[in-house]
């Protein structure tokens, strides 16, 4: 079994000031990992991902996030946030399973940019 | 390419009634998943269909069902609808990426009264 805990359920952040939003999985396998982002009456988007490699993965937008497997973190962390990031974060896990991969997403956390 | 696709995109029913939603995924892509989001559960994966084959499921009861067209567009059921099913339901495709990467649709929001 898998599971994936995001530590904080909100972060608020004033405008171009670091973030960083947690997360935590357990897994007996090994797993990918994701963060996708939500924002208002909208489906998830894929942020980025950690496939094998460099365990540093970074998205188009400015987001990072670092695997650490002794750990088992996954943290997504941000330099500087502008007011549209303000959005609910998705930490997910998947592994293989029979030809498919069954994912497993945590809670969420809301990421509230403020002016 | 075009993204996934749902509809409707809002629907209300009343307790007992049945609802079917439909997705339509990214051309070219076979596995449909299907996920209900709710303020208080967050996200839970119901079921995965790949070539009109149910792959995996979640822990919902059978009230929840779903099928896959020959075109992968795939339909979701769901009979005896009860408050707590009031949530949005999400559909996502993929392409067979390693990982297992998702592509969402916009979803549906079910009002049970």
């Amino acid at each position: 079994a898998q599971s994936v805990t995001q530590l904080d359920s909100q972060v608020p952040v004033f405008e171009e000031a670091p973030v960083e939003l947690r997360c935590n999985y357990s897994s007996s396998v090994s797993v990918y990992l994701f963060w996708y982002v939500q924002y208002p009456n909208q489906g998830l988007q894929l942020l980025l991902k950690y496939l094998s490699g460099s365990t540093l993965v970074e998205s188009i937008n400015g987001f990072e996030a670092e695997f650490n497997k002794s750990q088992t973190s996954f943290h997504l962390r941000k330099p500087s946030v502008h007011i549209s990031d303000t959005a609910e974060y998705f930490c997910a896990v998947s592994r293989a399973s029979g030809g498919s991969y069954i994912p497993t997403f945590g809670r969420g956390t809301s990421l509230i940019v403020h002016p | 390419k075009a993204g996934v696709t749902q509809t409707p995109r809002y629907l209300i029913k009343t307790r007992g009634q049945q609802v079917t939603l439909s997705c339509s995924p990214i051309s070219g892509h076979r596995s449909v998943s299907w996920y209900q989001q709710t303020p208080g559960q967050g996200l839970q994966f119901l079921f995965e269909y790949f070539s009109e084959t149910q792959r995996n499921k979640g822990n919902f009861p059978g009230r929840f069902s779903g099928r896959q067209f020959s075109n992968s567009r795939s339909e979701m059921n769901v009979s005896t609808l009860e408050l707590g099913d009031s949530a949005l339901y999400l559909c996502a495709s993929s392409g067979g990426y390693e990982g297992g990467e998702q592509y969402f649709g916009p979803g549906t929001r079910l009002t049970v009264t």
